[in-house]
Protein backbone atom coordinates (compact mmCIF):
# COMPACT_ATOMS: atom_id res chain seq x y z
CA UNK A 1 0.00 0.00 0.00
CA UNK A 2 1.19 3.39 -0.01
CA UNK A 3 3.86 5.18 2.49
CA UNK A 4 4.61 8.16 3.66
CA UNK A 5 7.97 8.43 5.03
CA UNK A 6 8.49 10.79 7.96
CA UNK A 7 11.85 11.99 9.41
CA UNK A 8 13.72 12.13 11.69
CA UNK A 9 11.80 9.64 13.78
CA UNK A 10 13.05 11.68 16.91
CA UNK A 11 14.06 15.50 17.96
CA UNK A 12 15.21 16.28 20.80
CA UNK A 13 16.42 20.53 20.56
CA UNK A 14 17.07 23.46 23.20
CA UNK A 15 14.32 26.09 23.54
CA UNK A 16 14.97 28.71 20.74
CA UNK A 17 16.15 26.43 18.21
CA UNK A 18 14.29 25.83 14.88
CA UNK A 19 12.72 22.56 13.98
CA UNK A 20 12.17 21.06 10.87
CA UNK A 21 10.85 18.01 9.66
CA UNK A 22 9.20 16.69 6.24
CA UNK A 23 7.36 13.48 4.51
CA UNK A 24 7.80 11.84 1.16
CA UNK A 25 6.29 9.57 -1.05
CA UNK A 26 6.65 7.79 -3.97
CA UNK A 27 3.30 8.46 -4.96
CA UNK A 28 1.56 12.01 -6.09
CA UNK A 29 -0.85 13.44 -2.71
CA UNK A 30 -3.52 15.70 -3.53
CA UNK A 31 -4.07 17.00 -0.09
CA UNK A 32 -0.79 17.38 2.55
CA UNK A 33 -1.72 17.52 6.17
CA UNK A 34 0.09 18.10 9.44
CA UNK A 35 -1.00 16.89 12.90
CA UNK A 36 0.28 17.12 16.43
CA UNK A 37 -0.60 15.05 19.14
CA UNK A 38 0.23 15.49 23.26
CA UNK A 39 0.19 12.54 25.29
CA UNK A 40 -3.23 11.07 25.83
CA UNK A 41 -4.69 12.97 23.19
CA UNK A 42 -5.77 12.99 19.98
CA UNK A 43 -4.19 14.27 17.13
CA UNK A 44 -5.01 18.33 16.14
CA UNK A 45 -4.42 19.75 12.88
CA UNK A 46 -2.32 22.66 12.56
CA UNK A 47 -1.90 23.01 8.67
CA UNK A 48 -3.80 21.96 5.71
CA UNK A 49 -1.90 22.09 2.39
CA UNK A 50 -3.88 21.83 -0.98
CA UNK A 51 -1.98 23.10 -3.78
CA UNK A 52 1.25 22.32 -5.15
CA UNK A 53 4.28 24.80 -4.01
CA UNK A 54 1.67 26.35 -1.49
CA UNK A 55 3.34 27.52 1.91
CA UNK A 56 0.83 28.10 4.90
CA UNK A 57 1.86 29.46 8.10
CA UNK A 58 -0.17 29.35 11.40
CA UNK A 59 2.17 31.18 14.15
CA UNK A 60 5.36 30.08 14.29
CA UNK A 61 4.48 26.56 12.61
CA UNK A 62 5.16 27.03 8.38
CA UNK A 63 4.33 24.09 6.01
CA UNK A 64 4.97 23.71 2.13
CA UNK A 65 3.17 21.69 -0.33
CA UNK A 66 6.21 20.36 -2.35
CA UNK A 67 6.29 21.13 -5.81
CA UNK A 68 6.46 17.55 -7.62
CA UNK A 69 3.02 16.47 -4.67
CA UNK A 70 5.30 14.24 -3.51
CA UNK A 71 6.40 15.68 -0.70
CA UNK A 72 5.36 18.01 2.15
CA UNK A 73 8.04 20.34 4.93
CA UNK A 74 6.99 20.95 8.50
CA UNK A 75 9.03 23.96 10.00
CA UNK A 76 8.77 25.32 13.68
CA UNK A 77 10.47 28.56 14.70
CA UNK A 78 11.83 29.53 18.00
CA UNK A 79 10.62 26.31 19.78
CA UNK A 80 9.03 26.46 23.06
CA UNK A 81 8.20 23.36 25.94
CA UNK A 82 5.01 23.18 24.61
CA UNK A 83 5.65 22.56 21.09
CA UNK A 84 6.66 19.19 22.95
CA UNK A 85 4.47 16.23 21.18
CA UNK A 86 4.65 13.55 18.06
CA UNK A 87 3.73 15.30 15.28
CA UNK A 88 2.37 13.43 12.06
CA UNK A 89 1.87 13.95 8.56
CA UNK A 90 -1.05 12.82 6.41
CA UNK A 91 -2.62 13.34 2.98
CA UNK A 92 -4.67 12.16 0.49
CA UNK A 93 -2.88 10.42 -2.51
CA UNK A 94 -4.38 10.55 -6.24
CA UNK A 95 -4.54 8.20 -8.53
CA UNK A 96 -6.24 4.77 -9.39
CA UNK A 97 -7.36 2.95 -6.31
CA UNK A 98 -7.93 5.94 -3.67
CA UNK A 99 -10.61 5.16 -1.52
CA UNK A 100 -10.13 8.62 0.18
CA UNK A 101 -8.97 6.68 3.22
CA UNK A 102 -5.66 9.18 4.96
CA UNK A 103 -2.66 8.07 4.91
CA UNK A 104 -0.48 8.57 8.03
CA UNK A 105 3.69 9.02 8.21
CA UNK A 106 5.46 7.16 11.29
CA UNK A 107 5.47 10.79 13.02
CA UNK A 108 7.96 12.76 14.31
CA UNK A 109 8.81 13.28 18.25
CA UNK A 110 9.93 16.44 19.43
CA UNK A 111 11.68 17.15 22.55
CA UNK A 112 12.34 20.37 24.25
CA UNK A 113 14.86 21.48 26.16
CA UNK A 114 14.46 24.86 28.43
CA UNK B 1 -17.01 24.77 16.87
CA UNK B 2 -14.41 22.66 15.31
CA UNK B 3 -14.50 19.89 18.42
CA UNK B 4 -15.40 16.24 18.37
CA UNK B 5 -15.99 14.74 21.81
CA UNK B 6 -15.65 10.83 23.04
CA UNK B 7 -16.58 9.36 26.11
CA UNK B 8 -15.31 8.32 28.43
CA UNK B 9 -11.90 9.05 28.24
CA UNK B 10 -10.41 6.38 30.51
CA UNK B 11 -11.82 2.91 30.37
CA UNK B 12 -10.89 -0.30 32.11
CA UNK B 13 -12.24 -3.49 31.35
CA UNK B 14 -12.37 -7.13 31.84
CA UNK B 15 -12.46 -10.00 29.11
CA UNK B 16 -15.81 -10.55 29.31
CA UNK B 17 -17.16 -7.64 29.87
CA UNK B 18 -19.53 -5.44 27.65
CA UNK B 19 -18.17 -1.50 27.33
CA UNK B 20 -19.51 1.05 24.47
CA UNK B 21 -17.73 4.07 23.48
CA UNK B 22 -19.29 7.28 22.27
CA UNK B 23 -18.44 10.31 20.00
CA UNK B 24 -20.31 13.31 19.11
CA UNK B 25 -20.01 16.18 16.56
CA UNK B 26 -21.82 19.37 15.87
CA UNK B 27 -20.39 20.51 12.82
CA UNK B 28 -22.64 19.21 10.67
CA UNK B 29 -20.13 16.76 9.15
CA UNK B 30 -21.42 13.55 7.36
CA UNK B 31 -18.68 10.91 7.70
CA UNK B 32 -17.07 9.61 11.02
CA UNK B 33 -14.73 7.58 11.80
CA UNK B 34 -12.82 5.27 14.44
CA UNK B 35 -9.32 4.78 14.48
CA UNK B 36 -7.22 3.02 16.89
CA UNK B 37 -3.95 3.89 18.08
CA UNK B 38 -1.09 2.23 19.59
CA UNK B 39 1.68 3.82 21.75
CA UNK B 40 3.90 6.15 19.91
CA UNK B 41 2.06 4.84 16.55
CA UNK B 42 -0.12 6.68 13.59
CA UNK B 43 -3.55 5.99 14.06
CA UNK B 44 -5.23 3.03 12.32
CA UNK B 45 -8.13 3.53 10.08
CA UNK B 46 -10.86 0.57 11.67
CA UNK B 47 -14.42 1.80 10.11
CA UNK B 48 -15.62 4.44 8.18
CA UNK B 49 -19.14 5.76 8.33
CA UNK B 50 -20.79 7.68 5.92
CA UNK B 51 -24.18 9.69 5.76
CA UNK B 52 -24.58 7.16 8.63
CA UNK B 53 -24.19 4.37 6.55
CA UNK B 54 -21.26 1.91 7.07
CA UNK B 55 -18.88 2.51 4.09
CA UNK B 56 -15.57 0.72 5.25
CA UNK B 57 -15.03 -2.03 8.04
CA UNK B 58 -11.04 -2.65 7.74
CA UNK B 59 -11.34 -6.43 8.43
CA UNK B 60 -11.69 -5.61 12.18
CA UNK B 61 -12.85 -8.40 14.45
CA UNK B 62 -16.49 -9.05 15.31
CA UNK B 63 -15.61 -8.01 19.15
CA UNK B 64 -15.66 -4.21 17.51
CA UNK B 65 -19.45 -3.57 16.97
CA UNK B 66 -20.08 0.35 15.47
CA UNK B 67 -23.01 1.84 15.27
CA UNK B 68 -24.51 5.17 14.19
CA UNK B 69 -27.72 6.35 15.53
CA UNK B 70 -27.78 9.68 13.43
CA UNK B 71 -25.66 12.35 11.84
CA UNK B 72 -24.13 13.47 15.05
CA UNK B 73 -23.44 10.36 16.84
CA UNK B 74 -20.96 7.29 16.91
CA UNK B 75 -20.81 4.43 19.34
CA UNK B 76 -18.34 1.89 19.39
CA UNK B 77 -19.96 -1.19 21.38
CA UNK B 78 -16.82 -3.56 22.92
CA UNK B 79 -17.45 -7.15 23.80
CA UNK B 80 -15.21 -10.27 24.80
CA UNK B 81 -12.11 -8.02 24.25
CA UNK B 82 -8.68 -9.37 24.40
CA UNK B 83 -5.56 -7.67 26.16
CA UNK B 84 -3.56 -6.78 23.20
CA UNK B 85 -6.81 -4.52 22.34
CA UNK B 86 -5.79 -1.76 25.02
CA UNK B 87 -5.47 1.24 22.95
CA UNK B 88 -6.26 4.67 22.15
CA UNK B 89 -9.54 4.77 20.16
CA UNK B 90 -10.16 7.78 18.34
CA UNK B 91 -13.20 9.43 16.54
CA UNK B 92 -12.77 11.51 13.94
CA UNK B 93 -14.77 13.70 11.71
CA UNK B 94 -14.93 15.38 8.29
CA UNK B 95 -17.42 17.12 6.02
CA UNK B 96 -18.34 14.17 3.80
CA UNK B 97 -16.05 10.81 3.01
CA UNK B 98 -13.58 9.99 -0.12
CA UNK B 99 -13.35 13.49 -1.01
CA UNK B 100 -9.44 14.12 -1.69
CA UNK B 101 -9.17 17.79 0.22
CA UNK B 102 -10.79 16.44 3.39
CA UNK B 103 -10.21 17.48 6.79
CA UNK B 104 -10.12 15.09 10.08
CA UNK B 105 -11.09 16.42 13.19
CA UNK B 106 -10.57 14.34 15.71
CA UNK B 107 -11.86 13.73 19.37
CA UNK B 108 -9.33 13.65 22.44
CA UNK B 109 -9.60 9.30 22.72
CA UNK B 110 -10.60 6.93 24.88
CA UNK B 111 -7.66 5.42 26.50
CA UNK B 112 -8.73 1.59 27.00
CA UNK B 113 -6.96 -0.95 29.01
CA UNK B 114 -8.62 -4.20 28.86
CA UNK B 115 -7.27 -7.07 31.64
Amino acid sequence: GQQLNQSPQSMFIQEGEDVSMNCTSSSIFNTWLWYKQDPGEGPVLLIALYKAGELTSNGRLTAQFGITRKDSFLNISASIPSDVGIYFCAGHPTGGGNTGKLIFGQGTTLQVKP
Amino acid sequence: DTEVTQTPKHLVMGMTNKKSLKCEQHMGHRAMYWYKQKAKKPPELMFVYSYEKLSINESVPSRFSPECPNSSLLNLHLHALQPEDSALYLCASSQVWAGSNEKLFFGSGTQLSVL
